[in-house]
């Protein structure tokens, strides 16, 4: 159980243009989902959490209008990457969390590698 | 302001081995705390999670420890395995809100 899909898995475009992440949860409702990014060899950091129903929360300087987040249902959250540019190149992970089951754990997805040329 | 601190970058142990991975927090107000392993271009995989009103938790090979008087947790591994090499993420969070991760720490387990 707790099984987290993101798609796709790799993805290779041209700067100015944008690209969309989905994560799901399989086997689970997630009424929050994070999205984070990791850089080579450093921390993941969190961008934005994401409830289902509302707004996202964003962190400090993460740009909203940049990184638009969308989560429609208790199992989907996406992460549009607007107007990409090659410093967005990075490695994007989504979780959610199980709204019954877990205290905090959240369950990571496997990841969207973006490169933008 | 770096909340969750894993101050080793790189860990080498012998296969059949402890493996112990340390992580220090300055905020007293976290209440959970969770180990990840990642494998390379994979998101972080859940290992086992401890709550602040215990001080251990163990789970097969896994075992967490928690002292809250020196704001230390720290991850043992036995044996070790060559399938553990990894990087290990710590994790804390309060309230039930975003977790703050460390800056993790690579494990090799060396046959």
């Amino acid at each position: 159980g707790a099984v987290v899909s993101q798609h796709p898995s790799w993805v290779i475009c041209k700067s100015g243009t944008s690209v969309k992440i989905e994560c799901r949860s399989l086997d689970f409702q997630a009424t929050t989902m994070f999205w984070y990014r990791q850089f080579p060899k450093q921390s993941l950091m969190l961008m934005a959490t994401s409830n289902e129903g509302s707004k996202a929360t964003y962190e400090q300087g993460v740009e909203k209008d940049k990184f638009l987040i969308n989560h429609a249902s208790l199992t989907l959250s996406t992460l549009t990457v607007t107007s990409a540019h090659p410093e967005d190149s990075s490695f994007y992970i989504c979780s959610a969390r199980d709204s019954v089951l877990s205290h905090n754990e959240q369950f990571f997805g496997p990841g969207t590698r973006l490169t933008v040329l | 302001d770096q909340q969750v601190k894993q101050n080793s970058p790189s860990l080498s142990v012998q296969e059949g081995r402890i493996s112990i991975l340390n992580c220090d927090y300055t905020n007293s107000m976290f209440d959970y705390f969770l180990w990840y392993k990642k494998y390379p271009a994979e998101g972080p995989t859940f290992l086992i999670s401890i709550s602040s009103i215990k001080d251990k938790n163990e789970d097969g090979r896994f075992t967490v420890f928690l002292n809250k008087s020196a704001k230390h947790l720290s991850l043992h591994i036995v044996p070790s395995q060559p399938g553990d090499s990894a990087v290990y993420f710590c994790a804390a969070s309060w309230g039930a809100q975003k977790l703050v991760f460390g800056q993790g720490t690579r494990l090799t387990i060396n046959p």
